[in-house]
C-alpha cells in the first residue's frame, strides 16, 4: 500500500517570500500525483495534479509542482505567496490498477503574513 | 454546477447512539467516496461507489460503519454504535469518469461529528 509524508506541519511566511512544500510518497510502481487545498471555510478542492508527460505541473494561482520519480517526490512550490493563500495543503497519491484508492498525507498549514 | 452536498453539517451524539450521514454528488458523477478525517490528519478513504456497486470497503470498519448508494446517485453513511474516536469530519467526494487514477475529486463540505 501507499503511503505519503509531508514535511512540514506548518510553515509560516511573509506576503512575496516563496514557498516550497515538501512531499514524498513510498510505493515501487506508477503513480498518480495530486495537491489539493482547502481554503478556510471552504471544501477540499484540487489545485495540481500528474499523471503522465512533463514532470513540471502547473496548476491554480501561480503554483507548480515537480515530479522527481527518483527521489519519490512531489514538491509543490510557488515563487512568490500572497496572503490569500493561507490554507491548508494535502499532498496525495493513488497507485495505477485496482481501485485507484487516493491515499493523503497529514496536510501542511501554510500562514502567510501580509 | 451545483457542487457535493452534505447534511448535517454539525452532529454532536453520545457513545453508544448511532447516527446517520446523507450526500449528493454532482449530477452525472458516476463515482462516490467516503472519507474520514480526524483532526490533524488527512483524509482517509471509507469506502468507495461506482454507481451503486462497492469498489473498495476495505478500511471501512464494517462492525459499526454501514454505507449505501441507492440507484447509483445519493449515498448515506451510519455510524451504529459510535464510539469515541469516530469523532471526525466525515467528508463526500464525487468523480465523474467509472474508474481510472487521474480522475479529479471534487468534496463536500463535510460533516463534523463529536461523539462525547
Amino acid at each position: 500500500a501507499q503511503s505519503v509524508s509531508q514535511h512540514n506541519h506548518h510553515v509560516i511566511l511573509s506576503e512575496a517570500a516563496s514557498l516550497e512544500l515538501g512531499c514524498n510518497y513510498s510505493y515501487g510502481g506508477t503513480v498518480n500525483l495530486f495537491w489539493y487545498v482547502q481554503y478556510p471555510g471552504q471544501h477540499l478542492q484540487l489545485l495540481l495534479k500528474y499523471f503522465s508527460g512533463d514532470p513540471l505541473v502547473k496548476g491554480i494561482k501561480g503554483f507548480e509542482a515537480e515530479f522527481i520519480k527518483s527521489k519519490f517526490s512531489f514538491n509543490l512550490r510557488k515563487p512568490s505567496v500572497q496572503w490569500s493563500d493561507t490554507a491548508e495543503y494535502f499532498c496525495a497519491v493513488n497507485a495505477d490498477g485496482g481501485s485507484y484508492q487516493l491515499t493523503f498525507g497529514k496536510g501542511t498549514k501554510l500562514s502567510v503574513i501580509p | 454546477e451545483a457542487g457535493v452536498a452534505q447534511s448535517p453539517r454539525y452532529k454532536i451524539i453520545e457513545k453508544r447512539q448511532s447516527v446517520a450521514f446523507w450526500c449528493n454528488p454532482i449530477s452525472g458523477h458516476a463515482t462516490l467516496y467516503w472519507y474520514q478525517q480526524i483532526l490533524g490528519q488527512g483524509p482517509k478513504l471509507l469506502i468507495q461507489f461506482q454507481n451503486n456497486g462497492v469498489v473498495d470497503d476495505s478500511q471501512l470498519p464494517k462492525d459499526r460503519f454501514s454505507a449505501e448508494r441507492l440507484k447509483g446517485v445519493d449515498s448515506t453513511l451510519k455510524i451504529q454504535p459510535a464510539k469515541l474516536e469516530d469523532s471526525a469530519v466525515y467528508l463526500c467526494a464525487s468523480s465523474y469518469r467509472q474508474g481510472g487514477g487521474t480522475d479529479t475529486q471534487y468534496f463536500g463540505p463535510g460533516t463534523r461529528l463529536t461523539v462525547l
